[in-house]
């Protein structure tokens, strides 16, 4: 079955970078985009970007722009999403969703706790 | 970003229909139609339909989407409790090259 499966919890010192995994199975990993979708606490969802893994090309939310990087290795299928210059704002549950092109995110990791803290 | 707009919160009691609503402008859902997802708290969002009308396999009939302008709509039938959610609307905003979400709309089921 298709699974998501993201990296651990993460604790980053304002300034700092964070670079969240996201392990795919299941599927032909080249032929869907991978987006990244913010959760702050008690808040609705914000998109950073999206990469495309057969290319690849990445598109990056305005907001984001300079801050974020979104890589992939075809070797282990796997999605990789890079935050710099973290502030508190930045603290956020961070999901990787996999797109069928043209459709939505219809699958989701489990999510991935940061917390930017001094 | 600009983003779309649902209201905060709506309550409905069980086997009643509910419906929510997600209003964009004509560059996101009156362009492509929107996506529905339905968050329980602690756990990821799960797709209920995209561009409008279309569900995922394992989704209940229950669930149907719609499209008016720019507005779209998603209308749950026989409520459950186990539908007692966070529910969100996304779109691709083509003024944005990006995607856009609705604040969410939380759903209580008496």
């Amino acid at each position: 079955q298709v699974q998501l499966v993201q990296s651990g919890a993460e604790v980053k010192k304002p300034g700092a970078s964070v670079k969240v995994s996201c392990k795919t199975s299941g599927y032909t990993f080249t032929n869907y985009y991978m987006h990244w979708v913010r959760q702050a606490p008690g808040q609705g969802l914000e998109w950073l970007g999206i990469i495309n893994p057969n290319g690849p090309s990445t598109s990056y939310a305005q907001k984001f722009q300079g801050r974020v990087t979104m890589t992939r290795d075809t070797s282990t299928t796997t999605v990789y999403m890079e935050l710099s210059s973290l502030g508190s704002e930045d603290t956020a549950v961070y999901y990787c969703a996999r797109e069928p092109h043209g459709q939505a995110m219809d699958a989701w990791g489990q999510g991935t706790p940061v917390t930017v803290s001094s | 970003q600009a983003g779309l707009t649902q209201p905060p919160s709506v309550s409905k009691g069980l086997r009643q229909t509910a419906t929510l609503t997600c209003t964009g402008n004509s560059n996101d859902v009156g362009y492509e139609g929107a996506a529905w997802l339905q968050q329980h708290q602690g756990h990821p969002p799960k797709l209920l339909s995209y561009r409008t009308n279309n569900r995922p396999s394992g989704i209940s009939e229950r669930f149907s989407a719609s499209r008016s302008g720019n507005t779209a709509s998603l209308t749950i039938t026989g409520l459950q409790a186990e539908d007692e959610a966070d529910y969100y609307c996304s779109a691709w905003d083509s003024s944005l090259s990006a995607w856009v979400f609705g604040g969410g709309t939380k759903l209580t089921v008496l």
